[in-house]
């Protein structure tokens, strides 16, 4: 069975602080996918990054840096100088590689994140 | 092709009413997937097709819920007799058939059943 985990429900920040957003995974599969997603207030999910579990480079965009980590089998992903437009849900979400899990996407719970002005 | 569409955004219904929801993917995606999303979670898988082929449903599909897709383009999600704890956003979502490929999801219908 696969989970994703997401212990922060919720994560308040005044404008231009750093946040981090925690996800740790669990998986049997050998290959597996990671995504993040952020969902505004509008309800569309948004894709953010997919790395798969043989590239544990981290990865930087923008503002937005992810840190991989099969050894503690997490995903974090980090808002730099954060900015009132990045307040959201974000989910991490787990895929497998092949069988019944390489189609479909286990969720965590979601961090809510707010920026505060 | 502006990505996945859905319709109705919302849908307020009484409760053992049947509702239908429609799902446009991006054209050239041969998957498409339902979710059901409740308050404070995240999505959870209903079902999905690859072209018309409805190939895996969830437990969490119910015998009053169908879904199909006709000629593998459109996707439609019907409930049949609506319970209260049938209300909740539900999402479509489409990819190609790449392994590890990421989905595109639409905006959702969301479903009040009073």
């Amino acid at each position: 069975a696969q989970k994703v985990t997401q212990a922060q429900t919720e994560i308040s920040v005044v404008e231009k602080e750093d946040v981090t957003l925690d996800c740790v995974y669990e998986t049997r599969d050998t290959t597996y996918y990671l995504f993040w997603y952020k969902q505004p207030p509008s309800g569309e999910l948004v894709f953010l990054i997919r790395r798969n579990s043989f590239d544990e480079q981290n990865e930087i965009s923008g503002r937005y840096s992810w840190n991989f980590q099969k050894s503690t089998s997490s995903f974090n992903f980090t808002i730099t100088a954060s900015q009132v437009v990045d307040s959201a849900v974000y989910f991490c979400a787990l895929k497998g590689g092949s069988g019944a899990g390489s189609y479909q996407l286990t969720f965590g719970k979601g961090t809510k994140l707010s920026v505060i002005p | 092709d502006t990505g996945v569409s859905q319709d109705p955004r919302h849908k307020i219904t009484k409760r053992g009413q049947n509702v239908t929801f429609r799902c446009d993917p991006i054209s050239e995606h041969n998957r498409l997937y339902w979710y059901r999303q409740t308050l404070g979670q995240g999505p959870e898988f209903l079902t999905y097709f690859q072209n018309e082929a409805q190939l895996e449903k969830s437990r969490l599909l119910s015998d009053r819920f169908s879904a199909e897709r006709p000629k593998g383009s459109f996707s439609t999600l019907e409930i049949q007799r609506t319970e209260q704890g049938d209300s909740a956003m539900y999402l479509c979502a489409s990819s190609l058939i790449i392994e590890g490929d990421g989905y595109t999801f639409g905006s959702g219908t969301r479903l009040t059943v009073v």
